[in-house]
Order: structure tokens, then C-alpha cells, then sequence
């Protein structure tokens, strides 16, 4: 069974700092796609970054970066100089190519930006 | 702008009064889901259509449906509401295939249900 585990349900970070958002998954696929998702207060949810299992290049997205341990099992988004705005919901969330189109979700990680 | 429309945004219903909630997408794309999202909660898949053919999770309630009458428009249809119901329902599409392009979920805003 594939699934997705963020164990951070909060973070606080200075305005500024790095700051680094857990994500392990577990799949026995070799092929499958990472992703990480915003929710802001307003609901909708935002697209930031991909990763395919077979990238070899860790994905980087303007202040986004997901580091990729494939070993691990573990895709971490590091967002570098958060802003204000950076506060809100962030999903970890997973595609395993043989199981249809289907796209589970982690149980998200809270982040708060302190100014 | 190419997008994905949820109506409405709000819905307000009584307990077991029936409900239907819409998604329309001008993205052409041929996968299109819908979620549920209880508060502080992960979005819980609860089926999807690659083009007509309907996937059902397993432990999606009888109590939901789902209609696709065209590649544009995807209903869901809650038969007899319940509080545990209550709930902010996502519709999202992508295409399909693999990479990154043909993954990638554009979520429409959310219809937030109450349940009286």
C-alpha cells in the first residue's frame, strides 16, 4: 500500500529563515511522482513543486526545492527566505504510475512565519 | 484564464436534504477528481474519472455519487447528508500520462458544505 507521512503538524519560523517541511512515503512502485501542495487560509490549493522518482536532479521551483532522498524514501520541501505569505498549510502528496491516477495526500504540516 | 470553476462556493443543506455540487474545467484535461477535505484534514480522495471510465475508492460512502456528462463538467451528487458530511469539497483535474506536466493537479477554489 502506498502511503504518505508528515510528522511536523506545526513549525514556527522567523520571517526570513530557511525552513525545512518533512515528507517520507512508502511505495514498493519504482515509478511514482512527488508534489507539494499550499493551502492558504482561503482553501484553494497551490501547486509548487514535482519530483518523478527517476529525476536525477533534485526539483527547484524560485524559493522551492525539494530534496530527494530516494533511498530514504523521504522528499523534504526547503523553502529559503520565507515571507509572510509563506504562511499556510503545505501537503506532501504522491502519484504511483500503476495505480491508475490516483494521488494520495500527507496530513499536512502548519506553518506559521513570524515577523 | 484556463481554470477550474466550483459552484458554489458555499452550500448550506438540511440534514438528508440532497445536494449536488459542480466542476467545470477549460483545461481539456481528461482526468478529473473529486476530494474531501474535513478541517485540519489531509483531502481524502473519493473517486475520479480518467476520461468516462469511473474509479470508485474503496471506502468512498454509497451515500456519494458522481456524474460526467462531458470532458468539461464533473457533478457530485451527495444522496441524503449527514453532519459528517459537512465538509469543504474539492474538484481537481490533470492530465494523464507521466512527468511532471501530466501530474500536476489544478484545484478549483472548493464548495464548503454545512449540514443543518
Amino acid at each position: 500500500a502506498q502511503k504518505i507521512t508528515q510528522t511536523q503538524p506545526g513549525m514556527f519560523v522567523q520571517e526570513k529563515e530557511a525552513v525545512t517541511l518533512d515528507c517520507t512515503y512508502d511505495t514498493s512502485d519504482p515509478s511514482y511522482g512527488l508534489f507539494w501542495y499550499k493551502q492558504p487560509s482561503s482553501g484553494e490549493m497551490i501547486f509548487l513543486i514535482y519530483q518523478g522518482s527517476y529525476d536525477q536532479q533534485n526539483a527547484t521551483e524560485g524559493r522551492y526545492s525539494l530534496n530527494f532522498q530516494k533511498a530514504r524514501k523521504s522528499a523534504n520541501l526547503v523553502i529559503s527566505a520565507s515571507q509572510l505569505g509563506d504562511s499556510a498549510m503545505y501537503f506532501c502528496a504522491m502519484r504511483v504510475y500503476s495505480s491508475a491516477s490516483k494521488i494520495i495526500f500527507g496530513s499536512g504540516t502548519r506553518l506559521s512565519i513570524r515577523p | 484564464d484556463a481554470m477550474v470553476i466550483q459552484n458554489p462556493r458555499y452550500q448550506v443543506t438540511q440534514f438528508g436534504k440532497p445536494v449536488t455540487l459542480s466542476c467545470s474545467q477549460t483545461l481539456n484535461h481528461n482526468v478529473m477528481y473529486w476530494y474531501q477535505q474535513k478541517s485540519s484534514q489531509a483531502p481524502k480522495l473519493l473517486f475520479h474519472y480518467y476520461d468516462k471510465d469511473f474509479n470508485n475508492e474503496a471506502d468512498t460512502p454509497d451515500n456519494f455519487q458522481s456524474r460526467r456528462p462531458n470532458t468539461s463538467f464533473c457533478f457530485l451528487d451527495i444522496r441524503s447528508p449527514g453532519l459528517g458530511d459537512a465538509a469543504m469539497y474539492l474538484c481537481a483535474t490533470s492530465r494523464a500520462g507521466s512527468g511532471r506536466g501530466a501530474n500536476v493537479l489544478t484545484f478549483g477554489a472548493g464548495s464548503r458544505l454545512t449540514v443543518l
